[in-house]
């Protein structure tokens, strides 16, 4: 069956430094990963998607990877600060049609960011 | 635009009864896909829905229902609760690729 992870439940780092955060998936080939930030009591909310023939894709402080071939995706926030703290869900978008299927989530990785 | 509403926020049910959970998408937005989120989980795809049918369905028995309205808002519906059911339950709306989620209804059942 399809199973994704995301190697951390939790993640400290320092403020200023980068973060990253890691998605492996097996036993799919989503046409679709989707990044999500979640804070307490909230609904996830959409930061960025990359497409399965792209390798990178960037915005502002926020870069993802994707290699469908290691069937992993790369999370990556730069000069962090305390505000991104919050759980970071990785979710394999399974297309229907050409709209969006239904999202297959990890566990999420809380990331905690130090002043 | 006021985003994806859910109601109620909080819910507090008896095992064996049965609840109905409510979901108005963002203007525009005609596909409602609602997800059950575990403490400490991912959210779990429980259905979607577009011009008013089921269109996938993931994991969950038939005490798990819905309904999509003509102005595309939607309704979840749990019979014969279970304890296990305890979970926060996300409405998310979409017209293109990503989903844009509601608050989340919290329902706790004892």
């Amino acid at each position: 069956s399809q199973k994704i992870e995301q190697n951390s439940e939790a993640l400290n780092i320092q403020e200023g430094k980068t973060a990253t955060l890691t998605c492996n998936y097996t036993n799919y080939s989503p046409a679709y990963l989707q990044w999500y930030r979640q804070d307490p009591g909230r609904g996830p909310v959409f930061l960025l998607l990359i497409r399965e023939n792209e390798k990178e894709k960037r915005k502002e402080r926020l870069k993802v990877t994707f290699d469908t071939t290691l069937k992993q995706s790369l999370f990556h926030i730069t000069a962090s600060q305390p505000a991104d703290s919050a759980t970071y869900l990785c979710a394999l978008d399974k297309d229907y049609g050409g709209s969006q299927g239904n999202l297959i989530f990890g566990k999420g990785t809380k990331l905690s960011v130090k002043p | 635009d006021a985003g994806v509403t859910q109601s109620p926020t909080h819910l507090i049910k008896t095992r064996g009864q049965q609840v109905t959970l409510r979901c108005s998408p963002k203007s525009g937005h005609d596909t409602v896909s609602w997800y059950q989120q575990a403490l400490g989980q991912g959210p779990q795809f429980i259905f979607q829905y577009y011009e008013e049918e089921e269109r996938q369905r993931g994991n969950f028995p038939d005490r798990f229902s819905g309904h999509q309205f003509p102005n595309y808002s939607s309704e979840l519906n749990v019979n014969a609760l279970l304890l296990g059911d305890s979970a926060l339950y996300l409405c998310a709306s979409s017209f293109s690729r990503e989903a844009f989620f509601g608050q989340g209804t919290r329902l706790t059942v004892v």
